[in-house]
């Protein structure tokens, strides 16, 4: 079975600054999808950014990228200028590739980000 | 869009009670999901469908039963209601098995 860890239960930045969250996955599998998501005190559930495993280059969506190191099984989470907007709860997941009747989304525990002012 | 609708929002439930809860998508996503959330547990996996007709079992689907009769709805059913039930349950779609994941607003049970 596949496993997410996010080894930061909290983090804290202050607004404009740079924050990195961290995020390893386990898995057997080659190729899969891993995504980050954004849950904000409405508890909405957004996805932020996602990387296909067999895509080399890391993903970007404005301020957000990822640093994608497949080997090391690690995919984190970059945030630049961070803005207050940006305070939630966080969470790495993780799908393989799915086909057929496979199609499980496996979380991390999230890794909730303050950015204060 | 209406996109994910969850029903209802919140729920209070007695120990040994039965309830469905709803989920309903607009997208024609063959794919979707039931999910809970408890503190410091990251978003756990129920139950999910990869179409009409087809469903299978999560991490965690003790105590929970799911039908897909059309595509658009996926309800939830708490067949005996416990305490260890109380969390935050949320239906998620997407269109193919790679594509993001949209969520319901999520429903908080209380089970008392």
């Amino acid at each position: 079975a596949q496993t997410v860890t996010q080894s930061q239960p909290e983090m804290s930045v202050q607004e404009a600054e740079t924050v990195t969250l961290s995020c390893t996955y386990d898995t057997s599998e080659n190729n899969y999808y891993l995504f980050w998501y954004k849950q904000p005190p409405s508890r909405q559930m957004i996805l932020v950014i996602r990387q296909e495993a067999y895509k080399q280059q890391n993903a970007t969506e404005n301020r957000f990228s990822v640093n994608f190191q497949k080997a090391a099984k690690s995919f984190s989470l970059k945030i630049s200028d961070s803005q207050l907007g940006d305070t939630a709860m966080y969470f790495c997941a993780f799908m393989d590739r799915g086909g057929g009747s496979n199609y499980k989304l496996t979380f991390g525990k999230g890794t909730l980000l303050t950015v204060n002012p | 869009n209406a996109g994910v609708t969850q029903t209802p929002k919140f729920q209070v439930l007695k120990t040994g009670q039965s309830m469905t809860l709803q989920c309903a998508q607009d997208m024609n996503h063959e794919y979707m999901s039931w999910y809970r959330q408890d503190p410091g547990m990251g978003l756990r996996l129920i139950h999910y469908s990869v179409g009409a007709g087809i469903t299978d079992q999560g991490e965690v689907p003790n105590g929970y039963n799911v039908s897909r009769s059309t595509t658009e709805d996926f309800p939830l059913r708490l067949l005996s209601a416990a305490p260890s039930q109380t969390s935050v349950y949320f239906c998620a779609s997407s269109g193919t098995v790679n594509t993001e994941a949209f969520f319901g607003q999520g429903t908080r049970l209380t089970v008392v």
